[in-house]
């Protein structure tokens, strides 16, 4: 069935690194890859997102890459800043538009 | 513009009890989605309507899961009797269009004891 895997659960980095957070899909379908994040007690916000027709997005220190081929897309959040610790999902989605997600990564950004 | 907001916030119930969710969508948007998140798990999908109409269902876990959209407005899920294993984060979403950013609220966290 439809399924995607999101690595490492949790990563932690310093002020400053960069983080990279990496998902598999299954579903050779799936058209519409979308990031959220969810702070503490908060609702999950769309941060951002990419679709199959392009390899690479990117939004100030926050990047997307795709590859079709491998079923493989990840999340780039360069400069970190500790604002940015929220626990993060990749998802996948084909026309239908229900989302499939990952596992989610907790990620701490230390001072 | 008010975003997608859920009631309650929190719910403690015992087994075998009953519990209604409710979810009032962003105005004018069609679909909307059902998903629960199970403690320190993924974020499953359960189901999607396009207006009033279940559009996919798949997720639901079994019949004890009744969602309903009565007038293509704001979203129920009724969970009766409820087990123990339902306990999670409820979460609605919705989207003006299928595979557009979808709004999410904030969650109904559920408990049953």
């Amino acid at each position: 069935g439809e399924n995607v895997e999101q690595h490492p659960s949790t990563l932690s980095v310093q002020e400053g690194d960069s983080a990279v957070i990496k998902c598999t899909y299954s579903d050779s379908a799936s058209n519409y890859f979308p990031w959220y994040k969810q702070e503490l007690g908060k609702r999950p916000q769309l941060i951002i997102d990419i679709r199959s027709n392009v390899g690479e997005k990117k939004d100030q220190r926050i990047a997307v890459t795709l590859n079709k081929t491998a079923k493989h897309f990840s999340l780039h959040i360069t400069e970190t800043q500790p604002e940015d610790s929220a626990v993060y999902f990749c998802a996948a989605s084909t026309d239908g538009g229900k989302l499939i997600f990952g596992q989610g990564t907790e990620l701490s950004v230390k001072p | 513009e008010a975003g997608v907001t859920q009631f309650p916030s929190h719910s403690v119930i015992e087994k075998g009890q009953t519990v209604t969710l409710r979810c009032d969508p962003i105005s004018g948007h069609d679909n909307l989605y059902w998903y629960r998140r199970v403690m320190g798990k993924e974020i499953k999908f359960l189901l999607h309507f396009v207006k009033e109409s279940k559009q996919d269902e798949s997720g639901m876990p079994n019949n004890r899961f009744l969602a309903e959209r009565t007038g293509g407005t704001y979203s129920t899920l009724k969970v009766q009797p409820a087990e123990l294993e339902d306990s999670g984060v409820y979460f609605c979403a919705s989207s003006p269009h299928r595979n557009t950013e979808a709004f999410f609220g904030q969650g109904t966290r559920l408990t049953v004891v």
